[in-house]
């Protein structure tokens, strides 16, 4: 089946720890996001990249990070630095910029314990 | 700056009604506007997805239009049922944007009352 995988579903991270969140896609899509949801302010585009080892940061990219060595996968590190990494992260695709229909993973849940 | 908004945030049903959520956006400069549905702890499921040369969009018993002069999108929903219960999220592409990114409004929780 052609999709998004994402992992872990849920995911703990403890004060100070970097934690990696992984997004693969075999859609052969070339363009890739990370969103952040939180509850009462929807997605919002944390990083996003268009072409392999290429990437550009999107409306709240503190304390994150993310690679792109492979056309297929677009993982996401939330450092330590980023004070509120609480929130429900979703990975998504497109076969390119503009007018090309978006898909999504199922999501992983960051939880701080 | 581009904004979307949904009206009714929450929206309650009993089976078997034909129902509208709505979709406001504030810049008609977009390539399209997708329709999404997130059940409680899950992704986005894509519904439907409008070009801004198109006027609607069917699949099933969803109907979904667009009319970008004004900045609107209404999702037709027929005869409802339980299943149909959900979040539903509606997002616009801007033609000036970040590679490709979209703009969500904060969805309608629908519930479908058997």
């Amino acid at each position: 089946d052609g999709g998004i995988t994402q992992s872990p579903k849920y995911l703990f991270r403890k004060e100070g720890q970097n934690v990696t969140l992984s997004c693969e896609q075999n859609l052969n899509h070339d363009a890739m996001y990370w969103y952040r949801q939180d509850p009462g302010q929807g997605l919002r585009l944390i990083y996003y990249s268009q072409i392999v080892n290429d990437f550009q940061k999107g409306d709240i990219a503190e304390g994150y990070s993310v690679s792109r060595e492979k056309k297929e996968s677009f993982p996401l590190t939330v450092t330590s630095a980023q004070k509120n990494p609480t929130a429900f992260y979703l990975c998504a695709s497109s076969a390119g910029q503009g007018a090309t229909e978006a898909f999504f993973g199922q999501g992983t849940r960051l939880t701080v314990v | 700056k581009q904004e979307v908004t949904q009206i009714p945030a929450a929206l309650s049903v009993p089976e078997g009604e034909n129902l509208v959520l709505n979709c406001s956006f504030t810049d008609s400069a977009i390539y399209n506007l997708q329709w999404f549905r997130q059940d409680p702890g899950k992704g986005l499921t894509s519904l439907l997805l409008i070009q801004s040369s198109q006027r609607e969009q069917t699949s099933g018993r969803l109907n979904a239009s667009l009319d970008k002069s004004s900045g609107r999108s209404t999702l037709y929903i027929a005869a409802s049922q339980p299943g149909d219960s959900a979040t539903y999220l509606c997002a616009v592409s801007p033609i000036y944007n970040q590679g490709g990114k979209l703009i969500f409004g904060q969805g309608t929780e629908l519930s479908v009352k058997p």
